[in-house]
């Protein structure tokens, strides 16, 4: 059973528009939230993450958007660029489990220039 | 700073044949994980190493799948008689240690078992 929930699957965007990926997750214990980047050949790179005590993180052009009471939350990235074009995954993590992180299945990003 | 490392970065063995893979962790990081990622599957956890604790083998998916870690530091993952199933890229991670600590990944190996 997939306990992270993403999408879409693929996602292709013109540059200098906005890409947004979407999580989704049920279990209730899950307190860190942490969105990882993968470019072909490598091993996933953590690009930001948050904590559900705020609904918005922001870093340069990657923002995190938390709904609490949703249990969804995503990454927005302003003015895309070529260079943005990865696999992203979102993730979650909860204390008990000590730092396993249960991740989403992915989504490709293609950013056009 | 080094990185974390892994080695074969490839390995094509036949079906039945056991594997060995190796993880080089960040040095002074007292977490280890092994992921697995097979096409359109996400990262899979497997198994997750926290300084002299007995490891959290939850995510392993037979015993034909094992692992350990020597001395707190190299870890190796072991997979006997594999199947095609088994082809994927095995991903190693290193941390300071536990919750909401920031994972990083090593580049991977990829297994094709013929």
């Amino acid at each position: 059973q997939q306990q992270v929930k993403q999408s879409p699957q693929s996602l292709i965007v013109q540059k200098g528009g906005i890409s947004i990926i979407n999580c989704a997750y049920e279990n209730t214990a899950f307190d860190y939230f942490p969105w990882y980047q993968q470019f072909p050949g490598k091993g996933p790179a953590l690009l930001i993450a948050i904590r559900p005590d705020v609904s918005e993180k922001k870093e340069g052009r990657f923002t995190i958007s938390f709904n609490k009471s949703a249990k969804q939350f995503s990454l927005h990235i302003m003015d895309s660029q070529p260079g943005d074009s990865a696999t992203y995954f979102c993730a979650a993590d909860r204390g008990s489990t000590l730092g396993r992180l249960y991740f989403g299945r992915g989504t490709q990003l293609t950013v056009w220039p | 700073g080094a990185g974390v490392s892994q080695s074969p970065s490839n390995k094509v063995t036949e079906k039945g044949k056991d594997v060995e893979l190796r993880c080089d962790p960040i040095s002074g990081h007292t977490a280890l994980y092994w992921y697995r990622q097979s096409l359109g599957q996400g990262l899979e956890f497997l198994i997750y190493f926290q300084g002299n604790s007995a490891p959290d083998k939850s995510g392993l998916p037979s015993d034909r799948f094992s692992a350990e870690r020597t001395g707190g530091s190299v870890s190796t993952l072991t997979i006997q008689r594999t199947q095609q199933e088994d082809s994927a890229v095995y991903l190693c991670a290193s941390s300071l240690g536990g919750h909401q600590e920031t994972q990083y990944f090593g580049p991977g190996t990829r297994l094709l078992v013929l």
